[in-house]
């Protein structure tokens, strides 16, 4: 069965702080894809992130960065520095070929002046 | 760029009453989705659809129904809403060709069931 952990119903930091958001997966495939969306206070759902089973490279977008490890079936999300305007629920998402989303619960981040 | 719509984004029903969500996207996918919101369960697939004509069920099917009968719109209905129902729905789309892809969401509606 595929399923995704996330661990940390919510998290408080103050900002300027960095802060690491955990994702667990479960999943028999060798082929998935992993996605971060983050649902600002607005309540949109907005894409942060893909990254496909075959690319372990981490990657960093500003001061966004994600370490994807195969070997722990994490894929987890990274702030630095972060700010106000990063409150706001993180979902990390499970996917396959052809197939459907599994969500994980969300991880409600509010970063405090 | 519309992306993806949902009309209407707030509605309140009495138990039992029916109603009918929309959701129309401008990008020519394939793929559709409706999803409901729930505190701490994250999103949960209601129904989906493959093209237009096509329908299926998804995690949590009980108590709604769906249609596309155009490939750029999804309805979902509820038939006899319940309380249980009230929640925050989303509706998605994704291409074909990028079925991999990640997911385009609509703003949401949020349904309260008294």
């Amino acid at each position: 069965a595929q399923k995704v952990t996330q661990a940390q119903t919510e998290i408080s930091v103050v900002e300027k702080e960095d802060v690491t958001l955990d994702c667990v997966y479960e999943t028999r495939d060798t082929t998935y894809y992993l996605f971060w969306y983050k649902q600002p206070p607005s309540g949109e759902l907005v894409f942060l992130i893909r990254r496909n089973s075959f690319d372990e490279q981490n990657e960093i977008s500003g001061r966004y960065s994600w370490n994807f490890q195969k070997s722990t079936s994490s894929f987890n999300f990274t702030i630095t520095a972060s700010q106000v305007v990063d409150s706001a629920v993180y979902f990390c998402a499970l996917s396959f070929y052809g197939q459907n989303f599994v969500f994980g619960p969300g991880t409600r981040l509010s970063v405090l002046p | 760029n519309a992306g993806v719509t949902q009309t209407p984004k707030f509605r309140v029903l009495k138990t039992g009453q029916s109603m009918t969500l929309l959701c129309a996207q401008d990008m020519n996918h394939e793929y559709m989705y409706w999803y409901r919101q729930d505190p701490g369960m994250g999103l949960r697939l209601i129904h989906y659809s493959v093209g237009e004509g096509t329908t299926a069920k998804g995690e949590v099917p009980d108590g709604y129904n769906v249609s596309r009968l155009k490939k750029q719109n999804f309805l979902l209905g509820l038939e006899s809403a319940a309380p249980s129902q009230t929640s925050v729905y989303f509706c998605a789309s994704r291409q074909l060709a990028a079925n991999t892809g990640e997911l385009f969401f609509g703003e949401g509606s949020r349904l309260t069931v008294l």
